[in-house]
């Protein structure tokens, strides 16, 4: 059954200090692996969209990586709004199916 | 602007009263979907449609229907609703669905539903 597992459910940092989140995937044949940020009350924003293990991405302060097992959004010296929930999305199997990880909520104090 | 505007953004309503949540996209996408969010359980694909007239099933699809009778609408029916319908739901839409590549889904900012 293909599976999307995030960890840490939750992620307390402060300013500056970076870290990584981590997108556990079980799927066959993938035809994508999304990074989306959502705020409260908000829809799903997107960040990255990596393809084949090997790819890295790069926006600003974030870095998102890929294996074949796993992908990483790396955070590098954190601001307070990069505080949101980051969601990480993997589609393969059926052809128009997403399966989203549960998130991981990413709090950045000053 | 390019969006995705879903209607209403909140409803409360009874159990059993027909409604439909509307979903509309300004960039000519090709492939549109419906989400539903709930606490601990994280977002699970309701249905999807890769073009007009094209449907189909996602991970949680009883108690809805859905119609893609022109590319731009993509509404959520909900013909009896009940309780545990009480969500919050998310329309998306993307460019294309290909066989080896998938692009990123662009999301509206949600519609929050109450069923008494």
């Amino acid at each position: 059954e293909d599976q999307v597992t995030q960890s840490p459910e939750a992620l307390r940092l402060q300013e500056g200090e970076s870290s990584s989140l981590n997108c556990s995937y079980t799927v066959s044949g993938l035809r994508g692996l999304f990074w989306y940020r959502q705020d409260p009350g908000k829809g799903p924003e997107f960040l990255f969209t990596l393809y084949s293990a090997g790819e890295e991405k790069e926006k600003e302060r974030l870095k998102a990586t890929l294996t074949k097992k796993e992908s990483f959004l790396h955070i590098t010296a954190p601001k307070p709004e990069d505080s949101a929930t980051y969601l990480c999305a993997v589609s393969g199997g059926s052809q128009g199916n997403l399966i989203f990880g549960k998130g991981t909520k990413l709090s950045v104090k000053p | 602007e390019a969006q995705v505007t879903q209607n209403p953004r909140y409803l409360i309503t009874v159990t059993g009263k027909k409604l439909t949540v509307t979903c509309s996209q300004n960039m000519n996408h090709e492939y549109m979907s419906w989400y539903r969010q709930d606490p601990g359980l994280g977002l699970r694909q309701i249905y999807y449609s890769m073009n007009v007239e094209v449907t189909d099933k996602g991970d949680v699809p009883e108690g809805y229907k859905v119609s893609r009778k022109e590319k731009r609408n993509f509404p959520l029916i909900l013909e009896s609703p009940s309780p545990n319908q009480t969500s919050l739901y998310f329309c998306a839409s993307s460019p294309f669905m290909r066989q080896e590549l998938n692009q990123p889904q662009h999301f509206g900012d949600g519609t929050r539903l109450s069923i008494l």
